[in-house]
């Protein structure tokens, strides 16, 4: 079993509709997680922290976490082309003091106009 | 502010040579980290740097793989006698590691291509 897991798509969803991607892990003492970007061909680019049980928005993203069920989720509202990309779930260990990062493969969005 | 920076950008190396990677972090920033990334997969941890300290380096696939940071600024990841399993994206990224928990920013990545 993966560490991270990620639904790798993929995920089409049309212009103005609500992309919606989960990531599960595995470490259950993860504290603080990030969604990264990545565009082809480019590097990683973060996107969104959260540390906290519940929901945290930041412009159309709104990320969702919750540690008992070790899920945590990226809500991507009134998608637009330029959203096109792949997101990178990747949390934090939990023995890792200085933030070493767990990387899931990604999920591929694609938005269709 | 600067962000993080990397070269050479591409490299292409023949099976055997050694190759050298620079990353140079966001000014002020304490925690640098190596990753590498393969095609359709997320990056995998190689090594990191508190400083000039190296404190992890368990993700180095081999002892062909050296990484330093000497002034604990700028750091360099080596690959001697490169295989053609090298090839892969190499990312550096930085964290200042205070009151923003351990966010890290990626560099534009090192593409290298063994052949």
């Amino acid at each position: 079993q993966k560490e991270v897991e990620q639904n790798s798509g993929p995920l089409s969803v049309p212009e103005g509709a609500i992309a919606s991607l989960n990531c599960t892990y595995s470490d259950r003492g993860s504290q603080s997680f990030f969604w990264y970007r990545q565009y082809s061909g480019k590097s990683p680019e973060l996107i969104m922290s959260i540390y906290s049980n519940g929901d945290k928005e930041d412009g159309r993203f709104t990320a969702q976490l919750n540690k008992a069920s070790q899920y945590v989720s990226l809500l991507i509202r009134d998608s637009q082309p330029s959203d096109s990309a792949t997101y990178l779930c990747a949390p934090k260990g939990a023995t890792d003091s200085w933030g070493k990062l767990q990387f899931g493969a990604g999920t591929q969005v694609v938005v269709t106009p | 502010g600067a962000g993080v920076s990397q070269s050479p950008r591409y490299k292409v190396a023949k099976r055997g040579q050694d190759v050298a990677l620079r990353c140079d972090p966001i000014s002020g920033h304490v925690s640098l980290f190596w990753y590498q990334q393969a095609l359709g997969q997320g990056p995998e941890f190689l090594t990191y740097f508190q400083n000039e300290a190296q404190l992890d380096k368990s993700g180095l696939p081999s002892d062909r793989f050296f990484a330093e940071r000497p002034e604990g600024s700028v750091s360099t990841l080596k690959i001697q006698r490169t295989q053609k399993e090298d090839s892969a994206v190499y990312l550096c990224a930085s964290s200042w590691k205070g009151l923003a928990s351990y966010e890290q920013y990626f560099g534009p990545g090192t593409r290298l291509t063994v052949t």
